[in-house]
């Protein structure tokens, strides 16, 4: 079946580092990414949507210059959390579309934790 | 009110009892999900809907266009199906993102 691999799966890091997470569609070529940020007990929220080649586009109140994303390439996608600060502390998850009108599939998420 | 509702929010069982787990929605759609999010974060995609019935495994889902109304059902639940199941759906017009349920967590015990 369609694997979508993020990397890294847990980043704990000081504030004001940038943390970039890499979402790769292992054996499809992906049309779309979908970023996503989970808090505790909640359910996802989109954070963006990723077309390679093409700038991505935010959902509303999420800020474009602190999650930074690239879409370099059909199987890569990259999200970047400039400047991170504690309140950014979060797990990310990606997924990937081959088609339209198809299942997305899942990473694993990035558990992110900043001190 | 979320434009997808799923009930119920937790839900607690024996091993081997039969789960269902209910989602509703408000909008128009041209598919609906059930995911399984595992206590790692990890997510798999058990289902895409837009008529009728799908079994896989244990595991059935079912839904009605016109009340709007999906179903999922575990038969001979087991403790390593405790995960959250979320109901997402994709909107009949626009693009492909997904408006996601709030999560039903489901916990059975042995």
């Amino acid at each position: 079946g369609a694997v979508v691999s993020q990397h890294p799966s847990r980043v704990i890091c000081k504030s004001g580092t940038s943390v970039k997470i890499e979402c790769r569609s292992l054996d499809f070529q992906a049309t779309t990414m979908f970023w996503y940020r989970q808090f505790p007990k909640k359910s996802l929220m989109l954070m963006a949507t990723s077309n390679e080649g093409s700038k991505a586009t935010y959902e509303q109140g999420v800020e474009k210059d602190k999650f930074l994303i690239n879409h370099a390439s059909l199987t890569l996608s990259t999200l970047t959390v400039t400047s991170a600060h504690p309140e950014d502390s979060s797990f990310y998850i990606c997924s990937a579309l081959e088609e339209n009108n198809q299942p997305q599939h899942f990473g694993d998420g990035t558990r992110l934790s900043i001190l | 009110k979320n434009e997808v509702e799923q009930s119920p929010q937790n839900l607690t069982a024996q091993e081997g009892e039969f789960i269902t787990i209910n989602c509703s929605y408000s909008v128009g759609i041209s598919a609906l999900h059930w995911l399984q999010q595992h206590p790692g974060g990890g997510i798999v995609s058990l289902f895409m809907l837009s008529s009728g019935k799908k079994k896989h495994g244990r595991l059935i889902a079912t839904i009605n266009i016109q009340e709007k109304h999906s179903s999922l059902h575990i038969t001979a639940s087991h403790p390593r199906d405790s995960a959250v199941y979320i109901c997402a759906v994709r909107r009949a017009q626009g693009a492909q993102k997904l408006v996601f349920g709030q999560g039903t967590r489901l916990t059975i015990n042995p």
